[in-house]
Parts: C-alpha cells; structure tokens; sequence
C-alpha cells in the first residue's frame, strides 16, 4: 500500500521564526513529489519535485526531495502570520494510471 | 480553481439517502479524481479516472462509486448516504489550466449527512 507520512501534524511557533516540515513516502512506482498549502479552501500548488537533491525556491518557502532516504523537508524562513495553514504533501505514483497520495497534512499556525 | 467546477458547493442529506456530486471540467483532462478531506487525515482517493468508463477505486472506495460518461464530466455517488461520509469533497484533474500544468483542483463540496 502506497502511504505518505508528515511530521509533525502540528507546528506552532512565533512569527519570524523559521520552520522545517517533513514528508517521507514508501511507494511503488514513484514518479514526483507535490507541495500544497491549504487554507479554507482547495489546496493551492507550492513545489513538484522530481529529481534528488535540487532545491526548489519561492520567495521565502524553499523544499528539497532525497530520493535516497525517501523524503523531503519544506522550509519557511522568517514566518508570518499569512503562513498559517495546512501544508500537504502529496506524491504522484505511477501503476497503470497516475494516482496522487497524500500526507495527513502538517497544521503550521504562526502567532505573531 | 479555472477549468473545475464542482457542484453543489454544500449540501445536507439524510442517511440512507443517495447522493450525487458533480465535478465538471473544460480543458479535456484525461485523468480525474475524487478526495474526501477530514481532519487528521490529508486528502484521501475515493475513485479516479483515466478516461471514458475507465475509472478505478482509491484507498476509501467503499460505499462510493462514480461515472464518467463524458470527459468533461466526474460523478460521485453516494448509494446510500451514511454519518461517516460527512466530509469535505474535493474533485481534482491532471493536467494544463492556463498556463499551470499539473493537478488542478475544485472547490471542494461540503457535504453533511444527519
């Protein structure tokens, strides 16, 4: 079976703070690792990842893929209050037809 | 998100009723989905298809089925609708949108069964 797992669930930490969320899969067929933040609403693409080592940048959110140790950490560097969300991480695996599997989700809740 | 719409955006329902939602996409994406989001658990499949009368089930499958007679269009069925399935819904496709190539995703439905 196919599972994504994010660490931790929950984050709370102070704005201007810079935090570090986890994802680690066990999967057949890998093809691509996905980044969403969700707010009330539908998830809301950040990164897709695909080959190890590569980091990817966008403004102050930065995410890197190790498809060695089957994982990939997503860095926010000096939070705010805007950050607040659920960030998921999702992998596309490849078995006949294309599927994308999800993390539970890492809660981030920025108090300023 | 441009291109998926999904329909209704609310709904409440009794058990034991059935139930359709509609996700209805203009950009002729091959593959589409159905999630169901609940606290704690991410997004979780609950079918998907990979073209006309090509669908196939995802890892919470029971209680659901869908259809897709149309490319354009992704049905899910509650047969008969239970508490459990009280959730939010999200439909999503792969694909170019615009200038986005990769999943793009509906609304989400909100559905409550009392």
């Amino acid at each position: 079976e196919d599972k994504v797992v994010q660490s931790p669930l929950s984050l709370v930490v102070h704005e201007g703070d810079t935090v570090t969320l986890n994802c680690s899969y066990e999967v057949t067929n890998f093809r691509s690792l996905l980044w969403y933040k969700q707010e009330k609403k539908a998830p809301t693409f950040l990164f897709m990842l695909t080959s190890s080592g590569i980091e990817k940048k966008s403004g102050r959110l930065s995410s890197i893929l190790d498809k060695k140790e089957l994982s990939s950490i997503l860095n926010i560097t000096a939070t705010q209050t805007g950050d607040s969300a659920i960030y998921l991480c999702a992998v596309i695996v490849i078995q006949g037809a294309q599927k994308l599997v999800f993390g539970q989700g890492t809660r981030l809740t920025i108090n300023p | 998100d441009a291109g998926i719409t999904q329909s209704p955006r609310h709904k409440v329902t009794e058990t034991g009723t059935p139930v359709t939602l509609r996700c209805h996409q203009t950009e002729n994406h091959r593959y589409m989905y159905w999630y169901r989001q609940d606290p704690g658990h991410g997004l979780r499949l609950i079918h998907y298809s990979y073209g006309v009368k090509d669908t196939d089930k995802g890892e919470v499958s029971d209680g659901y089925s869908v259809s897709r007679s149309k490319t354009e269009d992704f049905l899910l069925t509650l047969e008969s609708a239970t508490s459990s399935q009280t959730s939010v819904y999200f439909c999503a496709a792969w694909g170019v949108t615009g200038f986005f190539y990769g999943y793009t995703f509906g609304s989400g439905t909100r559905l409550t069964v009392v």
